[in-house]
């Protein structure tokens, strides 16, 4: 089973950069990881998602090393707005040949003015 | 930009008693999830559906749960003999494909289970 760790929580300022780690040990070798963004009482929303070593886009960038066993979201300048809740996930292999889906369990970001 | 949609957005029901939660997925999206997330907790898997049946599930997803493609537009999570901690917020997401690409979530039914 994959096993996914994440801080419970950061806090930042305004315009710092942040990052964000993910320890995702055994999962499945032909998934993406993708990373999420959750406000309160919305559902989650795609922010990138990446195979292997960096991905960038318009509002992050998402590192993987090349054993896969962790993933580094990038966000460059943090605003107010970024304040929610942050989350990779996985493809989790099982016994049976097929893999579930796995959420890590989040980090809480609070950005402050 | 298309979204996935749900109903109800908010669901009260008695324990013992059987729900359906609707999802309407991206009209081109070929796979679709259901997840859970209890008050607090992450976000759980719960199962995913392709060409008209299950791809996979998780633990949770016991014999209580059923999901069904009634028609080409709804895709719906059904509870049977609804318990105490089914009670959480119940989200659909639904993708183009299944080698982890983009999933879109709805908006989320949260089911309150007295």
């Amino acid at each position: 089973l994959a096993k996914t760790t994440q801080p419970i929580s950061m806090d930042s300022y305004e315009g710092q950069e942040v990052n964000i780690t993910c320890s995702h040990n055994n999962i499945a070798t032909n998934d993406y990881i993708t990373w999420y963004q959750q406000f309160p009482s919305q559902g989650p929303r795609f922010i990138i998602q990446g195979y292997k070593t960096k991905v960038t886009n318009e509002v992050a960038s998402l590192f993987i090393p090349a054993d896969r066993k962790s993933s580094t979201l990038s966000l460059p300048r943090v605003s107010l707005s970024d304040t929610a809740v942050y989350y990779c996930l996985v493809g989790d292999p099982m016994d049976t040949g097929r893999r579930a889906l796995t959420f890590g369990s989040g980090t809480r970001l609070q950005v402050q003015p | 930009e298309p979204e996935v949609t749900q109903t109800p957005s908010h669901q009260v029901t008695q324990m013992g008693q059987e729900v359906i939660l609707r999802c309407v997925p991206i009209s081109n999206h070929l796979y679709f999830y259901w997840y859970r997330q209890i008050l607090g907790q992450k976000v759980e898997f719960l199962v995913s559906f392709y060409n008209n049946e299950i791809s996979e599930k998780s633990e949770i997803f016991d014999d209580q749960f059923s999901v069904e493609r009634p028609d080409g537009s709804n895709f719906t999570l059904k509870i049977r003999s609804t318990k105490l901690e089914d009670s959480a917020m119940y989200f659909c997401a639904s993708s183009p494909g299944d080698d982890g690409e983009t999933q879109y979530f709805g908006p989320g039914t949260r089911l309150l289970v007295l």
